[in-house]
């Protein structure tokens, strides 16, 4: 595609449910990252992936969170038993290379409740 | 630890002024350096790359120069727009994942 699309744009959930945010990287990409941007702040790195394997998952906080991408193209970021703690912006970013330049989706604003 | 700062967090200035906004890191074995351009509610708009044999890039009326031995980049943009409000974030690129590390943004509003 001509940018990188996430889906959906805003998610609204119940505390304790399961969601998954879906990100399609431009096409040709290999490198695929997924950060997290709180009100105020600048994002932050949570996955990493160089094809199909996450490479780098320093940056998930715990265990309730897991990504995939298992064809090395759309990959989805999935949050279980979700806490008013995860309300954020989750932004995807694609390069052609790991230090290519990066471009970002419009991001998927979540907000548990 | 790579951290990235930006200072000030906010600036305003009024149309038609040139103005400077500052980066600084803390390690200097960066692959590269990008600015980004965020408006509010959406996602970040690439706007230049610096490599990091590059000593500056330039795209318009925007310059961003790199001197990474002393951990410093500058993004000038020439005669301001209102156009040119948003908040403007500073990253570079570290590891062998080349994963980004962001400062929190400038925050600018240009002044009709």
């Amino acid at each position: 595609g001509a940018g990188v699309s996430q889906t959906p744009s805003n998610k609204v959930t119940e505390k304790g449910k399961y969601v998954e945010l879906r990100c399609d990287p431009i096409s040709g990409h290999t490198a695929l990252y997924w950060y997290r941007q709180s009100l105020g702040q600048g994002p932050e790195f949570l996955i990493y992936f160089q094809g199909t394997g996450a490479a780098d998952d320093s940056g998930l906080p715990n265990d309730r969170f897991f990504a995939v991408r298992p064809e090395g193209s759309v990959s989805t970021l999935k949050i279980q038993r979700t806490e008013r703690g995860d309300s954020a912006v989750y932004l995807c970013a694609s390069s052609l290379k790991y230090d290519s330049e990066a471009f970002f989706g419009q991001g998927t604003r979540l907000t548990v409740v | 630890k790579q951290e990235v700062t930006q200072i000030p967090a906010a600036l305003s200035v009024p149309e038609g002024e040139n103005l400077v906004l500052n980066c600084s890191f803390t390690d200097s074995a960066i692959y590269n350096l990008q600015w980004f351009r965020q408006d509010p509610g959406k996602g970040l708009t690439s706007l230049l790359l610096i490599q990091s044999s590059q000593r500056e890039q330039t795209s318009g009326r925007l310059n961003a120069s790199l001197d990474k031995s002393s951990g410093r980049s500058t993004l000038y943009i020439a005669a301001s727009q209102p156009g040119d409000s948003a908040t403007y974030l500073c990253a570079v690129s570290t590891g062998a994942n080349s994963k980004l590390t962001f400062g929190k943004g400038i925050t600018l509003s240009v002044r009709p």
